[in-house]
């Protein structure tokens, strides 16, 4: 399975964007990035998901370079509701399933 | 649709006594995983079922713990006997995995062991 690093934390005001890094050095040719957020004491929420080059869609964009050894999600003008855990997950399928496997996370803090 | 159901939210056992943790998935989606959180080891995946099949369950800790999944509509998680460091919040979430990596989580089984 690939493993991810990616910052423990991060800080940033409100109404700035947010790039979190993420690498996943050893990456499989079938596998797939995915973004989850976690607020307290709730369940992770699922966020995007990419192959390669750019995704976005209503909460945030997703790069992918073209060796997919990292990724970038990019979250635009975050506000205070946006403080949360951030996970990068490499999805990995077999047996017709996704198996997830999440990392430390990324907390990001939004200050006023 | 309800999202994923867990029970009970909020569990407080003794030491050596047996703790089973439900879990109702999203109708149609056919896998299931489920994880336990901890400060300090984070989120790990314990084991994951697909068309209600165990797929891995190389993340369960020892023996002391077992899931089951008889249904498409209910998966049980049990520890037998239970121990203070399985205290941690315990989710569950489903899947249809149907052109994406969306998984959905249910709002998890706090657990404590005294």
């Amino acid at each position: 399975l690939a493993k991810t690093t990616q910052p423990i934390s991060m800080d940033s005001y409100e109404g700035q964007e947010v790039n979190i890094t993420c690498s996943h050095n050893n990456i499989a040719t079938n596998d797939y990035i995915t973004w989850y957020q976690q607020f307290p004491s709730q369940g992770p929420r699922f966020i995007i998901q990419g192959y390669k080059t750019k995704v976005t869609n209503e909460v945030a964009s997703l790069f992918i370079p073209a060796d997919r050894k990292s990724s970038t999600l990019s979250l635009p003008r975050v506000s205070l509701s946006d403080t949360a855990v951030y996970y990068c997950l490499v999805a990995t399928s077999g047996a017709g399933s996704y198996q997830l496997t999440f990392g430390k996370g990324t907390k990001l803090s939004v200050i006023p | 649709d309800a999202g994923v159901i867990q029970s009970p939210r909020h569990e407080v056992t003794e030491m050596g006594q047996e703790v089973t943790l439900r879990c109702k998935p999203i109708s149609g989606h056919n896998s299931l995983f489920w994880y336990r959180q901890t400060m300090m080891r984070g989120l790990e995946l314990l084991i994951y079922f697909n068309n209600n099949v165990p797929i891995d369950d190389s993340g369960m800790p020892e023996d002391r713990f077992s899931a089951k999944m008889p249904n498409a509509s209910f998966s049980t998680l049990k520890i037998q006997p239970s121990e203070p460091r399985d205290s941690a919040v315990y989710f569950c979430a489903s899947s249809s995995f149907r052109g994406n990596t969306e998984a959905f989580f249910g709002q998890g089984t706090r657990l404590t062991v005294v």
